[in-house]
Order: C-alpha cells, then sequence, then structure tokens
C-alpha cells in the first residue's frame, strides 16, 4: 500500500522553464511534507518542507504547495538549471513520530 | 566527519552469506534510520532508533534482517542468508530529536547478491 506516491517516474524541461513536481499522498495523519533531491551514487539531501498548516513555503527557486483537501502537493523549480537534474522524492510524516515515508521518485531532466 | 557514513561503499556478496553495513550517525543525532532502495523503486522504510526506546522494526522484510545500535551512536545492519532479491543501496540516515526539517542520509551501501 503505496501511501505516498509520484505517479510520474520522469519528467523532462527545458533549462529557463518551470519544473513541476507532483506527490498524493492517502494517510490523513501526515502533517509534515518533505522533498529531498538525490544525484547518483549519493545520498538524498534535503531540500524543501512544509507543514500541514501551511499551504506554501518558498526557498529561493524552490517553492512547494500543499493542498489538504486534494491530499497533493507539488514542487516548483524556477527557473530550471541543468544542476537541477535529479531524481526527487516526495516524503511525509505523520503527526505522531518521526519516521517518513518516501514516494517513488520522479527522475528531472533539465535540457540545456 | 560531519555527515552520515556509512560502509562499505559496495559489496558482492554470493546468495546465502551473511553482510554486515555499517553506519556512523553525525554526532548528537538521537535518531537513526535504515531505508532500502531496490533498482526501479521508492525508498523502503526498515527500522528506526531513538534514543533509549525500543526500536520500530516494522519495516524488515524477514527475520532475515536485523539491526542493533551500540552505545546511541554507531548502527549494523546484519542481513543473513542474502538472497538476491536482497540486492539494492541500503541507506542510513540520521536526525536530531523532534524531527522538523528531515533527515540527512549517508551516500549508501549498494548490495550486490550473485
Amino acid at each position: 500500500d503505496q501511501q505516498v506516491k509520484q505517479n510520474s517516474p520522469s519528467l523532462s524541461v527545458q533549462e529557463g522553464r518551470i519544473s513541476i513536481l507532483n506527490c498524493d499522498y492517502t494517510n490523513s495523519m501526515f502533517d509534515y511534507f518533505l522533498w529531498y533531491k538525490k544525484y547518483p551514487a549519493e545520498g538524498p539531501t534535503f531540500l524543501i518542507s512544509i507543514s500541514s498548516i501551511k499551504d506554501k513555503n518558498e526557498d529561493g527557486r524552490f517553492t512547494v504547495f500543499l493542498n489538504k483537501s486534494a491530499k497533493h502537493l507539488s514542487l516548483h523549480i524556477v527557473p530550471s538549471q541543468p544542476g537541477d537534474s535529479a531524481v526527487y522524492f516526495c516524503a511525509a510524516r505523520e503527526s505522531s513520530g518521526d519516521k517518513l515515508t518516501f514516494g517513488t521518485g520522479t527522475r528531472l531532466a533539465v535540457r540545456p | 566527519g560531519a555527515g552520515v557514513s556509512q560502509s562499505p561503499s559496495n559489496k558482492v556478496t554470493e546468495k546465502g552469506k551473511d553482510v554486515e553495513l555499517r553506519c556512523d550517525p553525525i554526532s548528537g543525532h538521537t535518531a537513526l534510520y535504515w531505508y532500502r532502495q531496490s533498482l526501479g523503486q521508492g525508498l523502503e522504510f526498515l527500522i528506526y532508533f531513538q534514543g533509549n526506546s525500543a526500536p520500530d522494526k516494522s519495516g524488515l522484510p524477514s527475520d532475515r534482517f536485523s539491526a542493533e545500535r551500540t552505545g546511541g551512536s554507531v548502527s549494523t545492519l546484519t542481513i543473513q542468508r542474502t538472497q538476491q532479491e536482497d540486492s539494492a543501496v541500503y541507506l542510513c540516515a540520521s536526525s536530531p530529536a523532534g524531527l522538523n526539517y528531515g533527515y540527512t542520509f549517508g551516500s549508501g551501501t549498494r548490495l550486490t547478491v550473485v
């Protein structure tokens, strides 16, 4: 039972354009959401997060949007750069614990 | 070091052999997690240690898998009688108590069972 879903396994975007990565979840107990970025042969690195009391969090070129009623979040990268090419994982945490549940990832390719 | 350290970085083992994977968390981080990523899959939770509490072993796929954390620091994940389906990248992460901004992951151990 996949509680965090990233339905797009891959995404290709032109440099300078917006990248939008989507994530859906099913567990209504999730109250904190994170995005991780992973380069080959490296561990995932934390990118940005959002609490369920907010609907938007922005950090430079990265913005995460949360729609609780739809159980959907998205990561926007504007403008996209070739160095953003990586696998992006969505993750979620329940209010009762520290364990994160991850999605299957979306591979982003930014074309020069 | 400043980050989470895992060893070995790569391990090739024969089916049926036992393997041990090591994780050195960030000093002072009380929480330690093991995940694995199989080919084409997401990050699958295995086990979680928090301070002196009993570990959350709910993600271990079989009784061939076990983990311990000595002195609240270094952790070892042991896989007995390895099978080909155990081939994956095993990732360790640590975090301070009361996580509010995410884990720090190590670079992982790529395990290949032949």
